[in-house]
């Protein structure tokens, strides 16, 4: 069965800070990884999808990479701001049975202070 | 495109109770996807639709959950009956076959008294 762990669970940041937030699957057979925002109380909005053959996704100030052997995700946010301040969180589409499904992690709550 | 609609954004109801929840895709998408989230268990997958058709329905988890999808821009997801553990937040999501991005609605609160 495949588990999605993200660490940390929480952090803390002051405004200007390059972050790094980590995301590690059980099972490297996956067909993709995508990273979310959750602001409170809505929807999940797509950030970066990274396919199983690539390596890495950029996306204006946010990078994703993926090395698929290790099963590890990692998602760079460079020169935070306060209005990166929500949860992260990260789904890995894998096979389960006669498709592939997705599977998320928990989630890492950022808050980033002026 | 109006993004991914859920309705009701919220609903309260007592035990026993029927409760249905609704979804409307963007428009072209392939894929639909229902999801629970709660504090204590994150947000799991329930149930998976490709073209309309449920291709994997692993995650319901009881025969007290049901789902539905007539056409491409409608599906629901029934609870009868309702119990208080039914309490989330739940979430649809259409999925785009040419990125495999998945594009969340803005969710349903639900509150099973």
């Amino acid at each position: 069965k495949q588990e999605v762990t993200q660490i940390p669970a929480a952090l803390s940041v002051p405004e200007g800070e390059n972050l790094v937030l980590n995301c590690s699957f059980t099972d490297s057979a996956i067909y993709n990884l995508q990273w979310f925002r959750q602001d409170p109380g809505k929807g999940l909005t797509s950030l970066l999808l990274i396919q199983s053959s690539q390596r890495e996704q950029t996306s204006g100030r946010l990078n994703a990479s993926l090395d698929k052997s290790s099963g590890r995700s990692t998602l760079y946010i460079a020169a935070s701001q306060p209005g990166d301040s929500a949860t992260y969180l990260c789904a890995v589409r894998h096979r389960s049975g006669g498709s592939y499904i997705p599977t998320f992690g928990r989630g890492t709550s950022l808050i980033v202070h002026p | 495109d109006a993004g991914v609609i859920q309705s009701p954004r919220h609903e309260v109801t007592e035990m026993g109770q029927e409760v249905t929840l609704r979804c409307k895709p963007i428009s072209g998408h392939n894929s639909l996807f229902w999801y629970r989230q709660t504090m204590m268990r994150g947000l799991e997958l329930l149930i998976y639709f490709n073209n309309n058709v449920p291709i994997d329905d692993s995650g319901m988890p009881e025969d007290r959950f049901s789902a539905k999808m007539p056409n491409a821009s409608f599906s629901t997801l029934k609870i009868q009956p309702s119990e208080p553990r039914d309490s989330a937040v739940y979430f649809c999501a259409s999925g785009d076959s040419n990125t495999d991005t998945q594009y969340f609605g803005p969710g349903t609160r639900l509150t099973v008294l």
